[in-house]
């Protein structure tokens, strides 16, 4: 069974510093891959995804992150933090495959200091 | 840009009533799926749909739970004989379901439910 883990529940950063977010997941061959944003009281808007190919994808907002197969990891990157991105983020995994439902972690919340 | 919108943003509902949560799919989107995240936890997936059936179903999508496209925008989450634990924000996706393989699913803001 696929299944997603992110170990960080709250991280503070301060504006214009780095972040990072960590993602690991567990499936048997290649996942898809999935970054999602969650804003107070809006849904969730996808940041970016990896299917295959270049393992450093880049995204919306600045954001990019780097599949590590030998890791299973998917971390988040963005190289300055906006107070604007203060919100939840959540990792996810797909099957290949139409209609794969997607597997989430529980979510890491970003508070920016200014 | 095309979204998925969802309708109510908030229900509030007693014990033991039936609800039916709305969504209208991005328009050229064939593939529907509704997950639903309990407060503090994590984005868990109900169910997935495609021309009028059930694709995949998860253990949590009981005889409680049905779906429906009840025409050509709508597609629709019924809830009969709410409980307690239902209480949860539902999110309803999309994707485009044309046989490729990378799918994308695009969400909704989500419905609050609130079962009292």
């Amino acid at each position: 069974a696929q299944s997603v883990t992110q170990p960080d529940i709250h991280i503070t950063v301060s504006e214009g510093a780095s972040l990072e977010l960590r993602c690991n997941y567990s499936y048997g061959a290649t996942p898809y891959l999935f970054w999602y944003v969650q804003s107070p009281g809006q849904g969730l808007q996808l940041l970016l995804k990896y299917f295959s190919g270049d393992t450093l994808v880049q995204g919306i907002k600045g954001f990019e992150a780097e599949f590590k197969r030998s890791q299973s990891s998917f971390n988040l990157r963005k190289p300055s933090v906006h107070w604007s991105d203060a919100a939840e983020y959540f990792c996810a995994v797909g099957a290949p495959g139409t209609a794969s439902k997607l597997t989430f972690g529980t979510g890491t919340r970003l508070q920016v200091t200014l | 840009e095309p979204e998925v919108t969802q309708t109510p943003s908030h229900q509030v509902t007693q014990m033991g009533q039936e609800v039916i949560l709305r969504c209208v799919p991005i328009s050229n989107h064939l593939y529907f799926y509704w997950y639903r995240q309990i407060l503090g936890q994590k984005v868990e997936f109900l169910v997935s749909f495609y021309n009028n059936e059930i694709s995949e179903k998860s253990e949590i999508f009981d005889d409680q739970f049905s779906v429906e496209r009840p025409d050509g925008s709508n597609f629709t989450l019924k809830i009969r004989s709410t409980k307690l634990e239902d209480s949860a924000m539902y999110f309803c996706a999309s994707s485009v379901g044309d046989g490729r393989l990378q799918e994308t699913q695009y969400f909704g803001p989500g419905t609050r439910l609130l079962v009292l």
